[in-house]
């Protein structure tokens, strides 16, 4: 099984802040990994397919890189609407969701 | 518009069945691969299982592998997930949520259902 390490599993920032998540691949899995964001209470949503596709309609302060097993998801200036929960998923071996990484405004 | 409503959720007792069903609509279901994911209470997402356009082809976490059984009936552009041997374990959301692409069975999934809540108690 792949397991997915995201870190960090929360943290805060100020409206503005640049913020980067990252989420590590126990193996190999090229570049299928996604990212979804979850708000309080709702259905997640995807934001970042194969790594660094943004999904139509996502705002382009969103952004996503890397391959192999080393991964990193981007805010470029953090808004209020962007509170939310976000996870990291692979697809080389079934599913696998990293653990979240819950994003608070300071 | 696409729509994935979820039902059949609710409270079960241990060991017991539950069938959960998630009606699509907005887009040619029969094209494209559906998943189920779930959120037990204050935790992160597990993906459970997954299921070709076609049917021919399902897939399934360890976790549940032997109790769950995932299926579709395209003549009405609806997905299920038939639950036995239910466990406390199981107590989660569970979400129905569409492939993104046509492409492949398991890659990213877009949109998701709002999720029905299984509780396994006594």
């Amino acid at each position: 099984d792949i397991q997915m390490t995201q870190s960090p599993s929360s943290l805060s920032a100020s409206v503005g802040d640049r913020v980067t998540i990252t989420c590590q691949a126990s193996q190999d899995i090229s570049n299928y990994l996604n990212w979804y964001q979850q708000k309080p209470g709702k259905a997640p949503k995807l934001l970042i397919y194969d790594a660094s596709n943004l999904e139509t309609g996502v705002p382009s302060r969103f952004s996503g890189s890397g391959s192999g097993t080393d991964f990193t998801f981007t805010i470029s200036s953090l808004q209020p609407e962007d509170i939310a929960t976000y996870y990291c998923q692979q697809y080389d071996n079934l599913l696998t969701f990293g653990q979240g990484t819950k994003v608070e405004v300071k | 518009e696409v729509q994935l409503l979820e039902s059949g959720g609710g409270l079960v007792q241990p060991g017991g069945s539950l069938r959960l069903s998630c009606a699509s609509s907005g887009f040619t279901f029969s094209s494209y691969a559906m998943s189920w994911v779930r959120q037990a209470p204050g935790k992160g997402l597990e993906w459970v299982s997954a299921i070709s356009g076609s049917g021919d082809s399902t897939y399934y976490a360890d976790s549940v592998k032997g109790r769950f059984t995932i299926s579709r009936d395209n003549s009405k552009n609806t997905l299920y997930l038939q639950m036995n041997s239910l466990r406390a374990e199981d107590t989660a959301v569970y979400y129905c949520a569409k492939a993104g692409t046509t492409v492949v069975n398991l890659g990213w999934f877009d949109p998701w259902g709002q999720g029905t809540l299984v509780t396994v108690s006594s």
